[in-house]
């Protein structure tokens, strides 16, 4: 089974703009969950979707957004970014019963 | 609210010797406990998962992990170590009533001396 795919890998964009990443989860699997990570926060965990449907979020200022396609690919979207939104942006996928998640490479964002 | 703490934000060893990575965590109820690994420019990779069956769990790679629910700690092993063992590892804790949010902590490098 391939494993979780995160596009792109790497983006650099400027403070302002907006951007979007995306991530496809494990076939079957429904459950999507979006995590920051940091040198200085380390992993925080932004929202989490299952069938199309936002079940938790995390602290996070309203400039950041998810969505969960049918097909259970999830795109998580920064609005108005700021120099502090640069970080290492993680997607995993789980099935419903079972509790481990299982990870993608991530996609490094720079804000400059 | 979960709370994980990993002792020891840096480990070292040399090749051979044992590794001992530490976790515990706070929780009123039986938790999920798993441990990642994250080598550089990756995502995390599963090594054990921990969820109420067999205290003593093992995992991917020769590492294992015993649950001590007295002590809340879900420690990380591995007899002997690696140079291929060098890398960030993650305590995480999972609820059911917290569907899809995994609690980590701040993680351990290990380092591995030739």
């Amino acid at each position: 089974k391939a494993g979780v795919t995160q596009t792109p890998r790497y983006l650099i964009k400027t403070r302002g703009q907006q951007v979007t990443l995306s991530c496809s989860p494990i076939s079957g699997h429904r459950s999507v969950s979006w995590y920051q990570q940091t040198p200085g926060q380390g992993l925080q965990f932004l929202f989490e979707y299952f069938s199309e449907t936002q079940r938790n979020k995390g602290n996070f200022p309203g400039r950041f957004s998810g969505r969960q396609f049918s097909n259970s690919r999830s795109e998580m979207n920064v609005s108005t970014l700021e120099l502090g939104d640069s970080a290492l942006y993680l997607c995993a996928s789980s099935l419903e019963t079972i509790r481990e998640q299982y990870f993608g490479p991530g996609t490094r964002l720079t804000v400059t | 609210a979960q709370s994980v703490t990993q002792l020891g934000s840096h480990v070292s060893v040399s090749e051979g010797a044992l590794v001992l990575l530490r976790c515990n965590y706070s929780s009123s109820v039986p938790p999920y406990l798993f441990w990642y690994v994250q080598y550089p420019n990756q995502g995390l990779q599963l090594l054990l998962k921990y969820t109420s069956a067999a205290t003593l769990v093992k995992g991917i790679n020769g590492f294992e992990a015993e649950f001590k629910k007295s002590e809340t700690s879900f420690h990380l092993t591995k007899p002997s170590a690696h140079m291929s063992d060098a890398a960030e590892y993650f305590c995480a804790v999972g609820r059911g009533s917290t569907l899809g949010r995994l609690y980590f902590g701040r993680g351990t490098q290990l380092t591995v001396w030739p």
